[in-house]
């Protein structure tokens, strides 16, 4: 079966500065991978994605890094704002199937 | 498009009641999965439907729980009967596979609360 983990529960960062979520999957067969973000008291919003053939991609502030060899995901955001303070989700899919695996989630804060 | 709607947003019941939770897919979207997510557990599958078919129902915790998918606008999530620890949030998430992504839309959930 699937697992997904998170590096850290909670992260806290300054206003402006950097911050990389980390996620680590089991499944060397996993193909498709996302990052979530969710808010308070709202469903979880596709911030990027990326597939098993890309080791990079990026959005706007956003960049994921993905390691098969290590099986190992990152989110990067760059210059951090309040509105980013939420909870981030890595999830992957597995041989082809669009079934979303979820990992524990890593609560980002943004120190003013 | 309005996205994911779920109805209620959210519901107190009592134990043993049945609860009914409802979604209406992202027109043209021809999966739809049920999640749940506490606390302890975080998001879990439920199960998810193709084309209205149910694909994968490992994820419902027991009997009690049931789901439909009578038309591809519309789907339940029933609890039969209902038990303090079914109180979570539950998340409706529609998609259409492309070539390129399987991107799942999510609702803005149902916050059941058992007592």
């Amino acid at each position: 079966g699937e697992s997904v983990g998170l590096h850290l529960p909670t992260l806290s960062v300054q206003e402006g500065d950097n911050s990389i979520i980390n996620c680590a999957y089991s499944n060397s067969a996993s193909d498709y991978f996302i990052w979530y973000k969710q808010e308070s008291g709202k469903g979880p919003q596709f911030i990027i994605d990326i597939r098993s053939n890309m080791d990079k991609r990026q959005g706007q502030r956003v960049t994921v890094l993905l390691n098969k060899t290590v099986k190992h995901l990152s989110l990067q955001i760059a210059a951090t704002q309040p509105g980013d303070s939420a909870v981030y989700f890595c999830a992957v899919t597995t041989g082809g199937g669009n079934k979303l695996t979820f990992g524990t989630g890593t609560q980002l804060k943004v120190e003013l | 498009d309005a996205g994911v709607i779920q109805s209620p947003r959210h519901e107190v019941t009592e134990m043993g009641q049945e609860v009914t939770l409802r979604c209406k897919p992202i027109s043209g979207h021809n999966s739809l999965f049920w999640y749940r997510q506490t606390m302890m557990r975080g998001l879990e599958l439920l199960i998810y439907f193709n084309n209205n078919v149910p694909i994968d129902d490992s994820g419902m915790p027991e009997d009690r729980f049931s789901a439909k998918m009578p038309n591809a606008s519309f789907s339940t999530l029933k609890i039969q009967p209902s038990e303090p620890r079914d109180s979570a949030v539950y998340f409706c998430a529609s998609s259409s596979r492309t070539d390129w992504n399987t991107e799942a839309f999510f609702g803005q959930g149902t916050r059941l609360t058992v007592v």
